[in-house]
């Protein structure tokens, strides 16, 4: 079975500042790992993903993560925050060993960033 | 160019009607999803179709019925609608995940479905 923990429900950070979202996965295999955002009444939209190669992966809007197979962490960071950065963060993971019907993609539970003005 | 809508975005019904979300993705994509976010933004999948074969069928009450006429549309009725059944229904579209687990899932702007 495979799970995603975001260990902080709501991350505040200044405007300018560098933000980092935390997400640690528990897979069997190999985890291929997500992240998607999402505004206040609107859908997700991904962000970024890791499939394999380079442990840095950068994504959209300036966001970047970094994949740490001996922490099974997938923190998401940027270095200087935006207001419009404002929004849910989702961290999500399959397993690559996983096939047909038990390759779904399970979501953490969600981190709330706010950036302050 | 909406890559993957969903009608109605709102929906407010009562207790006891039937009601369908209807879904369409114009991205050329196998793979078709439901997902469920509850009150506390947890999301779940609940179906999935691959070139309208079932895939995934998450334990989801039989009430929820899926129906895929097409690759291109995943259609979500619901009958019977109880109160527990409000929540936000997303659905998304990907290339064929039983490939590749890392194709990268595009989801619809939402459904908040309400049930009074």
């Amino acid at each position: 079975a495979q799970s995603v923990a975001q260990p902080e429900d709501q991350v505040n950070v200044a405007e300018g500042n560098p933000l980092t979202v935390k997400c640690t996965y528990s897979v069997s295999g190999n985890p291929y790992l997500f992240w998607y955002v999402q505004y206040p009444n609107r859908g997700l939209q991904f962000l970024l993903k890791y499939i394999t190669g380079d442990n840095l992966v950068k994504g959209s809007y300036g966001f970047e993560a970094e994949f740490n197979k001996s922490q099974t962490s997938f923190h998401l960071k940027k270095p200087s925050a935006l207001v419009s950065d404002s929004a849910l963060y989702f961290c999500a993971v399959r397993d690559m060993t996983d096939s047909g019907s038990a390759r779904q993609l399970t979501f953490g539970s969600g981190t709330q960033l706010t950036v302050l003005p | 160019d909406t890559a993957v809508s969903q009608t109605p975005k709102y929906l407010v019904t009562q207790m006891g009607n039937d009601k369908s979300i209807k879904c369409e993705q114009n991205l050329g994509h196998d793979t078709m999803y439901w997902y469920k976010q509850d009150s506390k933004k947890f999301l779940k999948i609940m179906f999935s179709y691959n070139n309208k074969e079932l895939i995934i069928n998450e334990t989801v009450p039989n009430r929820f019925s899926p129906k895929s006429p097409d690759k291109a549309h995943l259609n979500l009725h619901i009958n019977s609608l109880e109160l527990g059944d409000s929540a936000v229904y997303f659905c998304a579209s990907s290339y064929r995940d039983t490939d590749f687990g890392g194709n990268t899932i595009y989801f619809g702007e939402g459904s908040w479905l309400t049930v009074v």
